[in-house]
């Protein structure tokens, strides 16, 4: 059974940093593009950034860009968001995403983990 | 940006009903539009990629369709278990844009 599954959510201040992880099971991890979608409450999904299979490319949202940073672990079966200098409007609900066949197909996720940016 | 908007935003609606939900994009993705299912406090489910081709284990009574820019997604025969919010989002290029969701509620 596939499974995903986020921790490394917790309250932060403006400012802060907070580091994300993703373990995967399940599936050989190794072989699929992987994303973080993220959303707020009463809000709809964002998607936030994606990594290729051997982490030599990343693509992230304007609104995160130069302030979070994708990477992962094949050997660990872990994905990882690395999120600084966070804002209140990055408070949300973070998904992490398997991406199956063709690119932006999202066909697993996680249950999330919840990041609260406030002082 | 791609942008995505789905209409209406809320719909109520009885068991066995048949409803329609429609996605319209601000330019053309051909064919690279998905549908997703979100019940709260659950992941999100993929039921629909590629406009029409549904997803493994999605019962048949889900159904998409449309091209270009204009999308449907119909479901025949509510079932109890399918009242949730549903939203489009387009896989033509990153930043893979959802639109605002479709909440289905119970009439």
């Amino acid at each position: 059974e596939v499974q995903l599954v986020e921790s490394g959510g917790g309250l932060v201040q403006p400012g802060g940093s907070l580091r994300l992880s993703c373990v995967a099971s399940g599936f050989t991890f190794s072989s699929h593009w992987m994303h973080w979608v993220r959303q707020a409450s009463g809000q709809g999904l964002v998607w936030v950034s994606r990594i290729n299979r051997d982490e030599s490319s990343t693509s992230y949202a304007d609104s995160v860009k130069g302030r979070f940073t994708i990477s992962r672990d094949n050997a660990k079966n872990t994905l990882y968001l690395q999120m600084d200098s966070l804002r209140a409007e990055d408070t949300a609900l973070y998904y992490c995403v398997r991406e199956i066949g063709a690119p932006g197909n999202f066909d697993y996720w996680g249950r999330g983990t919840l990041v609260t940016v406030s002082s | 940006d791609i942008q995505m908007t789905q209409s209406p935003s809320s719909l109520s609606a009885s068991v066995g009903d048949r409803v329609t939900f429609t996605c319209r994009t601000s330019q053309s993705i051909s064919t690279y539009l998905n549908w997703y299912q979100h019940k709260p406090g659950k992941a999100p489910r993929l039921l629909i990629y590629a406009v029409s081709h549904l997803q493994s284990g999605v019962p048949s009574r889900f159904s998409g369709s449309g091209s270009e820019t204009d999308f449907a997604l119909t479901i025949t025969s509510l079932q109890p278990e399918d009242f949730a919010t549903y939203y489009c989002q387009q896989s033509y290029r990153p930043l893979y844009t959802f639109g605002q969701g479709t909440k289905l509620e119970v009439k």
